[in-house]
């Protein structure tokens, strides 16, 4: 089983709409979440962090963490085309050394 | 704003060749890492450090060495380069402490090994 799983997808929403990515992990130690955002031939940029369950709002982004179900999530409303990227989900390991494990991506595609 | 910064965006090597790919940061950061992406395999760890003179091995570190004798750069050796080192590498630092571990990313540097 992999440690941090997510649908590879691809993802497809009409513009305007919500835009839904899941992410599961396996360690239930980690405290730290972490959804990047990284477009074709880019490096990951940090979208949003999530420390504790309930929802973390930011614009149109909305982390969702849910530890006892070991599970995060990111919702995206008002999806546009330039939303069109692959999003990467990330969790603190359970060492103590600042390592985290990333899921090998969600690409979402957004049509005009 | 954080800034990371890697020395090269392309680089075309070849095969057997020593190629050293050289991360700075300058947020004073204690964790520095570095990794390679290839298409299906997502983020895979080759080694990180979280100070000076320190390393761990981290997923892949079979034929890569690192070093770090500054705390605000981290290079990546490819002792004998082979083709099956061709990938997209990514450098990123972190804060050593608390909960907080955010990581942030280089531009990254698309290696050709021919």
């Amino acid at each position: 089983q992999k440690e941090v799983e997510q649908n590879s997808g691809p993802l497809s929403v009409p513009e305007g709409a919500i835009a839904s990515l899941n992410c599961t992990y396996s360690d239930r130690v980690s405290q730290s979440f972490f959804w990047y955002r990284q477009y074709s031939g880019k490096s990951p940029e940090l979208i949003m962090s999530i420390y504790s369950n309930g929802d973390k709002e930011d614009g149109r982004f909305t982390a969702q963490l849910n530890k006892a179900s070991q599970y995060v999530s990111l919702l995206i409303r008002d999806s546009q085309p330039s939303d069109s990227a692959t999003y990467l989900c990330a969790v603190s390991s359970s060492s103590n050394t600042g390592k985290l494990i990333f899921g090998q991506g969600t690409t979402l595609q957004v049509k005009p | 704003d954080v800034k990371v910064t890697q020395s090269s965006r392309y680089l075309v090597k070849r095969t057997g060749e020593k190629v050293f790919l050289e991360c700075v940061q300058d947020m004073d950061h204690e964790n520095m890492f570095w990794y390679r992406q290839d298409p299906g395999l997502g983020l895979r760890l080759i080694y990180f450090s979280y100070d000076v003179k320190m390393k761990e091995k981290g997923d892949i570190p079979e034929g890569y060495s690192v070093s770090r004798e500054k705390k605000e750069r981290f290079s990546l050796i490819l002792e004998s380069a082979s083709t099956n080192q061709t990938s997209m590498y990514l450098c990123a630092s972190s804060l050593f402490a608390g909960a907080q571990k955010t990581q942030y990313f280089g531009p990254g540097t698309r290696l050709l090994v021919l």
